[in-house]
């Protein structure tokens, strides 16, 4: 079956543009998460989804960003007034019962954002 | 804070060669611990994990052990392949927080024939 999807793949925006970048998680998945990625870093939460629910969002570093899944399957990470310390690859991940500790996350190719 | 940190890379090996990248972790409570691959051009992959002490993960000749005494959970494999040069990563997840993951900063791994 297909794993995680994310789009566009590669995003080139100019500062103060506006951004939104999809995920498509695996069918059935009940939780969703995404992460930033700086270059040579390990990921960062960002936020975390149960089913259409935004249970935390903890780890969004400004009000310029946002995350909804509306439908409780594909999510948008959108980010206003872009700015360039945003550029970074951004993961989403999906997993298949209600987050847990031990549960398995299935991670996307990523979207590598970059602000000019 | 809750945090994780791997020894720094990039890791070259000759083919055959014994592995063994290092991670130390901090946490409150009692982690799951995880070790993530990444291949060239591909997303995230779960290669092994161990949710309790003196677990230990394998998978791919990989192998890890949750040592809770040393707060360790060091990745070993015995006979690198080029097809394991990769970056890899140390996670852990806290109970009660959601399944969310902390990683380490990663270790590039790269296997010359």
């Amino acid at each position: 079956g297909a794993g995680v999807s994310q789009s566009p793949r590669y995003k080139v925006a100019k500062r103060g543009q506006d951004v939104a970048l999809r995920c498509d998680p695996i069918s059935g998945h009940v939780s969703l998460f995404w992460y930033q990625q700086a270059l040579g870093q390990g990921p960062e939460f960002l936020t975390y989804f149960q089913n259409e629910a935004q249970l935390d969002k903890s780890g969004l570093p400004s009000d310029r960003f946002f995350a909804e899944r509306p439908e409780g399957s594909v999510s948008t990470l959108k980010i206003q007034r872009t700015q360039q310390e945003d550029s970074a690859v951004y993961l989403c991940a999906s997993s298949l019962r209600l987050a847990g500790e031990q549960e398995t996350q299935y991670f996307g190719p990523g979207t590598r954002l970059l602000v000019l | 804070g809750d945090s994780v940190t791997q020894m720094e890379g990039p890791v070259t090996l000759s083919e055959e060669a014994f592995l063994t990248i290092n991670c130390t972790y901090t946490a409150t409570g009692y982690p799951s611990l995880f070790w993530y691959v990444q291949y060239p051009g591909e997303g995230l992959q779960l290669l092994l994990k161990a949710t309790k002490a003196d677990d230990k993960g394998s998978n791919k000749g990989f192998e890890a052990t949750y040592r809770k005494e040393t707060t360790s959970f060091h990745l070993e494999k015995g006979s690198v392949q080029v097809s394991d040069s990769a970056v890899y990563f140390c996670a852990l997840t806290l109970y009660n927080q959601g399944g969310k993951l902390i990683f380490g900063q990663g270790t590039e791994l790269s296997v010359k024939p």
